[in-house]
């Protein structure tokens, strides 16, 4: 079975400051995985995905993240962080024989503080 | 590209009654929409994928007679629950498939906050 883990419920960091939002996963073959970030009150953003190919993926808003096999991670970077990135990231990850079904982390809020 | 809309945003009804909400993809034919449930600070729970002029396919533990969803066009989806009660306010998320590559993302839409009393 496919699943992901999100170890924090919640990352705090101040405003032009690097973050992490961590993400793992547990996938019997190779993992199609992707973030998404979800402001109050609204539906999913997709920030980015990976598939295969390069391990460093980038996506929107800056965000970016690392596919590390060996550690079985893809956690969610972003070099300088903004006030705006503030909202609750989810990391999921698809279901290799259905493609439309897909697992959800728990979610980490990220606080960005000026 | 790729908005899908639901509406109402938000609905309070009285336990007992029956609620629809819509999903819409806008700018796109969506042959496949998902309905998805969140509850507070938890994640979003798949409950049932719905397939343009099919039934839909629910996931283990949705009741089916009570979650009725009708995907009747290429943009438009509805769930529908039935005899509501409190422990079914939820946040109700739908999201639209677009076709060809297996590797597309699933859009979502804003979400519709559902409340009995």
């Amino acid at each position: 079975a496919q699943s992901v883990a999100q170890p924090e419920d919640q990352v705090n960091v101040a405003e032009g400051n690097p973050l992490t939002v961590k993400c793992t996963y547990s996938v019997s073959g190779n993992p199609y995985l992707f973030w998404y970030v979800q402001y109050p009150n609204r539906g999913l953003q997709f920030l980015l995905k990976y598939i295969t190919g390069d391990n460093l993926v980038k996506g929107s808003y800056g965000f970016e993240a690392e596919f590390n096999k060996s550690q079985t991670s893809f956690h969610l970077k972003k070099p300088s962080a903004l006030v705006s990135d503030s909202a609750l990231y989810f990391c999921a990850v698809r279901d290799l024989y259905n493609f439309n079904k897909f697992y959800f982390g728990s979610g980490t809020k990220l606080n960005v503080k000026p | 590209g790729a908005v899908v809309s639901q509406h109402p945003s938000w609905v309070i009804c009285k336990s007992g009654t029956s609620v629809k909400i819509e999903c819409r993809s806008l700018d796109f034919q969506a042959t496949t929409m998902f309905w998805y449930r969140q509850f507070p600070k938890q994640s979003l729970m798949l409950m049932a994928t719905s397939n343009e002029g099919s039934k839909a396919t629910y996931e283990q533990g949705v009741e089916k007679d009570k979650f009725l969803i009708n995907h009747a066009s290429l943009t438009l989806s509805t769930l529908t629950v039935t005899s509501a009660h409190p422990e079914d306010s939820s946040f109700y998320i739908c999201s639209a498939r677009t076709s060809g590559s297996s590797y597309n993302e699933q859009f979502f839409g804003p979400g519709t906050r559902l409340t009995v009393l």
